[in-house]
């Protein structure tokens, strides 16, 4: 089945530093991308998609683009803030033959930004 | 316009008892999905309600059920509960299609079975 794996953590950073949190997915077809982040006690938050491949996504100074050629997505930050501090997930879509979709989910790459 | 919420937050089980966690969606959303998560297994889906109807469903025993209500509200079941349950369960709402609009997520219900 489709799968997603990115780097284990966790990571950490002294504030203004540069982020790479790299991720790579098997999957059949062309499934969305997307990177969430989930801060503690909350749930997660979207922070970024790409839909199809060469696409970037962009949010709050993160980036991340569709690579189909490496299979990969890796979120980058030019420099970080201690705010940035959370646990980061990659996530595919993966369609269902009804038509139904869910995501699969990375382990998650804990980020902690050191002021 | 509020976010979707979860109640309650936090439940203490013990083994064999069951267990219900509610979920109301975002207002409009009709598309209401569940997860699990886990320090071992991280994020895992449960199954995925749209009006009214489950269209997907993980890779979960039978004890693991849930519903929609007409109102879009959610309620997932958890039954005979088993040591290996807990965990942070975690609900998400959607406009319509889960990918054409963005997935909001819960805050959560964090479930310990002792």
């Amino acid at each position: 089945g489709n799968s997603v794996t990115q780097m284990e953590g966790p990571v950490t950073l002294s504030e203004e530093a540069f982020l790479t949190i790299n991720c790579t997915y098997t999957a059949t077809g062309y499934p969305s991308l997307f990177w969430y982040v989930q801060y503690p006690g909350e749930g997660l938050q979207l922070l970024l998609k790409a839909t199809k491949a060469d696409d970037k996504g962009s949010n709050k100074g993160f980036e991340a683009t569709y690579r189909k050629e490496t299979t990969s997505f890796h979120l980058e930050k030019g420099s970080v803030q201690v705010s940035d501090s959370a646990v980061y997930f990659c996530a595919l879509s993966e369609e269902d033959q009804g038509g139904s979709e869910k995501l699969v989910f990375g382990k998650g790459t804990k980020l902690t930004v050191n002021p | 316009k509020a976010g979707v919420t979860q109640t309650p937050r936090y439940l203490i089980k013990t083994r064999g008892q069951q267990v219900t966690l509610s979920c109301s969606p975002i207002s409009g959303h009709r598309s209401v999905s569940w997860y699990q998560q886990t320090p071992g297994q991280g994020l895992q889906f449960l199954f995925e309600y749209f009006s009214e109807t489950q269209r997907n469903k993980g890779n979960f025993p039978g004890r693991f059920s849930g519903r929609q209500f007409s109102n879009s509200r959610s309620e997932m079941n958890v039954s005979t509960l088993e040591l290996g349950d807990s965990a942070l369960y975690l609900c998400a709402s959607s406009f319509a299609e889960p990918f054409l609009s963005p997935l909001h997520f819960g805050n959560g219900t964090r479930l310990t079975v002792t």
